[in-house]
């Protein structure tokens, strides 16, 4: 597409419930990012993908979260037993080279998550 | 611990004038640093980068400044316009897989 497309924009859910975020990247971009953005502050790494693989899931706060991205295009973050601390702003982004590092990346609009 | 720290939440300027964003990092590992911008209900979007080893990049009318040895970096955004108010965030990254660390943003606010 021509753009990074994250689904749902908004999600309402109720403490220790499942969720489900989704991201289409960019098509043919390689790189996948997560981050997440908390009222006032900045957005924090949570997982990069390479292809399928998750090259580097050193983000994820806790045995909760876990992200996949099973051919290498859609990704799913996954957040098991919600908690209202995980309520954020949850941002995907794709890059056709990481390698490139000066040039950045796309954002999509995000993902608004709110744990009542 | 902040290892990228923007200590202004806010800033407001006057249309046609300079605007100078700052930025202070505390990791000598960061090797590039970026800016982006981000609207209301948006993603952030990039605006421009420098590399470590300038200390200098130019795209218009947005210049990065970058002091290596105060662990400092600028933006300049002149002639400053209100379609420019936005939140600004500072992000540098290290290592090869371009994982960024980002600042808290700076409120820009441009008046007409």
């Amino acid at each position: 597409g021509a753009g990074v497309s994250q689904t749902p924009s908004n999600k309402v859910t109720e403490k220790g419930k499942y969720v489900e975020l989704r991201c289409d990247p960019i098509s043919g971009h390689t790189a996948l990012y997560w981050y997440r953005q908390s009222l006032g502050q900045g957005p924090e790494f949570l997982i990069y993908f390479q292809g399928t693989g998750a090259a580097d899931d050193s983000g994820l706060p806790n045995d909760r979260f876990f992200a996949v991205r099973p051919e290498g295009s859609v990704s799913t973050l996954k957040i098991q037993r919600t908690e209202r601390g995980d309520s954020a702003m949850y941002l995907c982004a794709s890059s056709l080279n990481p390698a490139d590092r000066g040039r950045g990346y796309t954002f999509g609009s995000g993902t608004r998550l709110t744990v009542v | 611990d902040q290892q990228v720290k923007q200590n202004s939440p806010s800033l407001s300027v006057q249309e046609g004038r300079i605007s100078i964003l700052n930025c202070d990092y505390t990791n000598s590992m960061f090797d590039y640093f970026l800016w982006y911008k981000k609207y209301p209900a948006e993603g952030p979007t990039f605006l421009i980068s420098i590399s470590s080893i300038k200390d200098k990049n130019e795209d218009g009318r947005f210049t990065v400044f970058l002091n290596k040895s105060a662990k400092h970096l600028s933006l300049h955004i002149v002639p400053s316009q209100p379609g420019d108010s936005a939140v600004y965030f500072c992000a540098a990254s290290s290592g090869a897989n371009s994982k960024l660390t980002f600042g808290k943003g700076i409120t820009l606010s441009v008046r007409p």
